[in-house]
């Protein structure tokens, strides 16, 4: 079976600091991999989507970047944070077809 | 614009009661549909989904009812139990905002249902 991984879990991180999110899957092959923002209280937002190795669809402009340097690895990254980028973040993965699996996600807070 | 929006943001039933959580949605050109359940502080759950060649659709406790003509979709929960509090998201697959295999879904707000003993 499938699964999906998301570290850290939770993060506390200062203003203009960098980030490093990753999340993995595993029991898969070249999935598609996306990575959401949901605010409190509030639905999710797509912020990249990747159908391959090194193929990267941004879909908001934002401080935000992405990676996938393997098959199975989505990496999000900052180079400085904003206190606008606190919220929980989600990666899922999708085989084809068009249902998504979730992440556990991370908890990012920006003080 | 197009939007998917739930018509309530909260929903109390009682342990044992069937839920029915319902989602507008405006875009007359999705043709998928999935309901995902969220316990606080977790990622979204798969619950089920439809295609939009479908009007009704059962799984386990749970049943999805798609009206195409006035873009409706609710989700019946049946004998809701204490377990089944969580936030509900309907999401829809916009074939316009696809590359290739990558379906790309919009997601409502969500409805919180609770459910009281």
């Amino acid at each position: 079976s499938q699964t999906i991984h998301q570290w850290p879990a939770t993060l506390v991180q200062p203003v203009g600091s960098p980030l490093s999110l990753e999340c993995t899957v595993e029991g898969t092959s070249n999935p598609n991999l996306y990575w959401y923002r949901q605010a409190a209280g509030r639905g999710l937002q797509l912020l990249f989507y990747s159908v391959g190795i090194g193929q990267i669809s941004s879909e908001v402009p934002q401080n935000l970047s992405a990676s996938r340097p393997q098959d199975r690895q989505f990496i999000l990254s900052s180079k400085k944070l904003l206190l606008s980028d606190s919220g929980f973040y989600l990666c899922a993965w999708s085989r084809g077809g068009d249902t998504q699996y979730f992440g556990p996600g991370t908890r990012l807070t920006v003080l | 614009g197009e939007s998917v929006g739930l018509h309530l943001p909260t929903l109390s039933v009682q342990e044992g009661d069937n839920s029915i959580i319902n989602c507008a949605y405006s875009n007359s050109a999705s043709d998928y549909f999935i309901w995902y359940k969220q316990e606080s502080g977790k990622g979204p759950q798969f619950i089920i989904d439809i295609r939009s060649n479908m009007d009704k659709r059962q799984g386990q406790r749970v049943t999805v009812l798609l009206n195409k003509t006035v873009k409706h979709l609710s989700l019946q929960i049946a004998a809701t139990q204490p377990g089944d509090s969580a936030v509900y998201f309907c999401a829809e697959n916009d074939r316009r905002r696809s590359s290739g295999s990558a379906r790309q879904l919009t997601f409502g707000s969500g409805t919180q249902l609770t459910v009281l003993p």
